[in-house]
């Protein structure tokens, strides 16, 4: 059984920039989820996946953008990177709303 | 949404030492899930326990969903056990709320 895994490890872009992030979601699952980590805090939640379909969104402005494909695998778009941006990226994937198991995460940093 | 707040924020151990992390949340959940966070940053289930009381070796959990707490308890500590340890809930609906972690040191 395939793990939840992310793509790329760490990345560095420059203020006013784009990203695309990438998740592959552990075998079986059909649910994906983002978080973002600031240093020293908990994950906030970005949006949620469920069978391609936005399915639930947390306080982030619309430049955080995401899709689902039919193997449900995800991408989490950032559009107009800002310094506050800079964070660790998790994904995290589920069989429907059940228990969820996180990626090693994607390190941004945005200078 | 769902505020959970964890204790203590930071906890020293010696090795062998015993020890018990708590969470308290606000509203009823339906899901409960305890994650250790290694230092490159993954979180590891520890436990999927929106109520009653499990064990995995040295580790063991309990949630009184009634009372809106959790506490993890962790025996016979190890230097592998530091890390931060992660409290997240969600009730009917999608989304993890987690708290602001507890920064276990376990020193030889």
């Amino acid at each position: 059984e395939t793990g939840v895994t992310q793509s790329p490890t760490h990345l560095i872009k420059t203020r006013g920039q784009q990203v695309t992030l990438r998740c592959s979601s552990q075998s079986g699952h059909n649910t994906v989820s983002w978080y973002q980590q600031a240093l020293g805090q908990g994950p906030q939640f970005i949006f949620q996946y469920y069978r391609e379909e936005e399915n639930g969104r947390g306080n982030f402005p619309p430049r955080f953008s995401g899709l689902q494909f039919p193997n449900y695998s995800s991408e989490l778009n950032v559009n107009a990177l800002e310094l506050d941006d800079s964070a660790l990226y998790l994904c995290a994937s589920s069989l429907d709303i059940h228990e969820q198991y996180f990626g090693p995460g994607t390190r941004l940093t945005v200078t | 949404g769902i505020q959970v707040e964890q204790s203590p924020p930071d906890l020293i151990l010696q090795e062998g030492a015993n020890s018990t992390l708590r969470c308290n949340f606000s509203d009823s959940v339906n899901n409960l899930q305890w994650f250790h966070q290694n230092p490159w940053g993954q979180l590891i289930n520890l436990f999927y326990i929106p109520s009653g009381t499990k064990q995995n070796g040295r580790l063991s959990a309990t949630t009184v969903a009634t009372e809106r707490y959790s506490l993890l308890y962790i025996s016979s500590s190890q230097t592998t056990d530091s890390g931060v340890y992660f409290c997240a809930v969600s009730a009917n609906d999608y989304k993890l709320s987690f708290g602001a972690g507890t920064t276990v040191t376990v020193r030889a």
